[in-house]
């Protein structure tokens, strides 16, 4: 079975600090990883995804993520946070199989403020 | 614009009564997803479908039925036998390969009356 943690419920961080949402994940053989944003009452959208190769992977809005396998993590991070990135996000993970399914984690919500 | 468009946005049901949730891309995806989003728990699977005329269950199909008759439209039906069904309903679709991410519709909040 395949799982993803996201051990925060929230992340506070003032406007122009970098941030940190930290993933784990666990899944037999390699994983794609991935991380999607949420906007109130709005769907998923996706930020960036790691496949194979480099270990650091970017994405939308200044958005990064590192893959460490020795660790079992995928944290998305952003050098400089702005208020407008305030909103919920989502680790998820997939087997390499073509069959497998998307398993998210349970979410995080980042609140940047002033 | 290619996208997911789902309909409603707002939904009530009535006790004892079915409702359908339509979900339609033009994004030319073989496949396509349904989740239940409830506060705390992320999103869990509900059906799936990789191509038409066939469709998977998720983990929590019951009380829940689907079709996939077009390649673009996956509807769901949430049954009188589903007793918790409020929640926010979010369908995507996605290339076949699972190294896509999948694409996501703006959801529909279902609500008992």
């Amino acid at each position: 079975a395949q799982s993803v943690a996201q051990p925060e419920d929230q992340v506070n961080v003032a406007e122009g600090n970098p941030l940190t949402v930290k993933c784990t994940y666990s899944v037999s053989g390699n994983p794609y990883l991935f991380w999607y944003v949420q906007y109130p009452n709005r769907g998923l959208q996706f930020l960036l995804k790691y496949i194979t190769g480099d270990n650091l992977v970017k994405g939308s809005y200044g958005f990064e993520a590192e893959f460490n396998k020795s660790q079992t993590s995928f944290h998305l991070k952003k050098p400089s946070a702005l208020v407008s990135d305030s909103a919920l996000y989502f680790c998820a993970v997939r087997n390499t199989g073509t069959a497998s399914k998307l398993t998210f984690g349970t979410g995080t919500r980042l609140q940047v403020t002033l | 614009d290619g996208g997911i468009t789902q309909s409603p946005k707002y939904l009530f049901r009535k006790e004892g009564q079915n409702v359908t949730l339509s979900c339609e891309q033009n994004l030319n995806h073989d496949a396509m997803y349904w989740y239940r989003q409830d506060p705390g728990q992320g999103l869990r699977l509900i059906y799936y479908s990789q191509i038409v005329n066939d469709f998977q269950k998720g983990d929590i199909a019951e009380g829940y039925s689907v079709s996939r008759e077009k390649k673009e439209s996956f509807p769901l039906t949430v049954t009188s036998a589903q007793k918790n069904p409020t929640a926010f309903y979010l369908c995507a679709s996605s290339l076949e390969e699972s190294n896509q991410p999948q694409h996501f519709g703006d959801g529909t909040r279902l609500s008992i009356l």
